[in-house]
């Protein structure tokens, strides 16, 4: 029972270079999410995917861009990267977004701008 | 402004001993509380979650009450393991249509030997 998978677990970027997170879950959940975990500070929410074919901004939105592929899959694009984009990404997954459903976490994508 | 703040930032413990740790939160309106544990290099993995109604709810040996009224809750850890050291993350919903999770930025738990 893999749950929520991440491709892949470590990357180093040049600023200016374009790269795809990918994120996968195996649980029929509606709900995906992309967050972003920085030193200090709580995770962040970038886009979410309430539902297959619906997809939202977060509170952090600027220079990503995402994809619900299918029920399972949600990427995150990003397209220019830049040095405040280094972090570590968390994809997520629930039943769906109301209500008091846990969200089930991916172990992440560690991500170095240089 | 919706904030969640936990404390202490950091503790250190002795292998079978209790512990504690908070959380206060300004989020409103309030729809759950949750507790996460997040080992290092990992993923969070919820441990409860708490609406309005509920004082108290346990997992294991972990024990997590909330005070809805005072906008507090804590997590209790009983017995302490080796293996109970994480950062524990505390989030609160909001009963809104953005249905939007506010996450505190964690209390670093070490368990010694």
């Amino acid at each position: 029972n893999a749950g929520v998978t991440q491709t892949p677990k470590f990357q180093v970027l040049k600023t200016g270079q374009s790269m795809t997170l990918q994120c996968a879950q195996d649980m029929n959940h509606n709900s995906m999410y992309w967050y972003r975990q920085d030193p200090g500070m709580g995770l962040r929410l970038i886009y979410y995917s309430a539902s297959e074919g619906t997809t939202d901004k977060g509170e952090v939105p600027n220079g990503y861009n995402v994809s619900r592929l299918n029920k399972r899959e949600f990427s995150l694009r990003l397209e220019s990267a830049a040095p405040s984009q280094t972090s570590v990404y968390f994809c997520a997954s629930s039943v769906n977004r109301a209500g008091n459903q846990p969200q089930h976490f991916g172990d992440g994508t560690r991500l170095s701008i240089l | 402004k919706n904030q969640v703040e936990q404390s202490p930032q950091s503790l250190i413990i002795l292998e079978g001993k209790n512990c504690t740790l908070q959380c206060n939160y300004t989020v409103s309106p309030f729809s759950n509380l949750r507790w996460y544990k997040q080992d290092t290099g990992r993923g969070p993995v919820s441990l409860t979650i708490m609406t309005f109604s509920e004082n108290t709810k346990s997992n294991g040996r972990y024990t997590a009450t909330l005070d809805a009224d005072t906008k507090q809750s804590s997590l209790h850890i009983t017995a302490s393991q080796l293996s109970d050291s994480a950062s524990y993350i505390c989030v609160v919903g909001r009963m809104d249509s953005s249905y939007k999770l506010i996450f505190g930025s964690g209390t670093r738990l070490l368990v010694r030997p």
